[in-house]
């Protein structure tokens, strides 16, 4: 089972920033947060993942709270490409990738 | 760089035939690739395993005769569908482990492979 929760579905005006929540308050210590997404028809991609500070790279940025027990991935400049499937994922060294239903984000125009 | 091609894309195919799907790791060598299967406007569901040199490891549920898995080399894992039924339509997604990041281990994904079995 996906040890993690998220809102299924989002809107977000074009150009606006996107918050995407994910709860999972059960997260090990040793267990990472990744974040992929998968667009109509197509293999997931990788986003962005992190174990405790926060993390930015060219698509996104991960802020995980303190306690660990939830994060957020933000699309700085939403654009309709970024219309898809966002998967919130923890997992361990070792441990399988286990994918909920994710959140479908609806970039509006 | 982490870049997993498939192929086919597509593929349609008579019921009780064969078909083999490739997934290749093009800019890293991947000794454990996965094998996942998505129905319409539902998650992945991992398949299997596939580790280089060994038998793969496969999900509860998930038929070992039917799924054919083979990792012969660092970058190249095959599914094969045996005797394929129309229930077994689906999008077939394979993914790489990248073990340049040992602590992390990000999985990248291949494109998906879309079965219709008539």
């Amino acid at each position: 089972d996906a040890k993690t929760t998220q809102p299924p579905s989002m809107d977000c005006a074009e150009g606006r920033a996107a918050n995407l929540p994910c709860n999972h308050s059960t997260i090990s210590g040793n267990e990472y947060v990744y974040w992929y997404r998968q667009i109509h028809s197509q293999g997931p991609q990788y986003i962005i993942h992190g174990l405790k500070n926060n993390e930015t790279n060219e698509m996104a940025s991960l802020i995980i709270t303190e306690d660990r027990k939830s994060s957020t991935l933000i699309l700085p400049h939403a654009t309709l490409r970024d219309t898809a499937v966002y998967y919130c994922i923890v997992r361990a060294y070792g441990q399988n990738f286990v994918f909920g239903p994710g959140t479908r984000l609806s970039v509006l125009p | 760089g982490a870049v997993v091609s498939q192929h086919p894309s597509r593929v349609i195919c008579k019921s009780g035939t064969s078909v083999k799907i490739e997934c290749r790791s093009l800019d890293f060598q991947a000794t454990t690739m996965f094998w996942y299967r998505q129905f319409p406007k539902k998650s992945l569901m991992l398949m299997a395993t596939s580790n280089e040199g060994s038998k793969a490891t496969y999900e509860q549920g998930v038929e070992k005769d039917k799924f054919l898995i083979n990792h012969a080399s660092l970058t190249l894992s095959t599914l094969t569908v045996t005797s394929a039924h129309p229930e077994d339509s689906s999008f077939y997604i394979c993914s790489a482990r990248d073990q340049r990041q040992p602590q992390a281990e990000t999985q990248y994904f291949g494109p998906g492979t879309r079965l219709l079995v008539l």
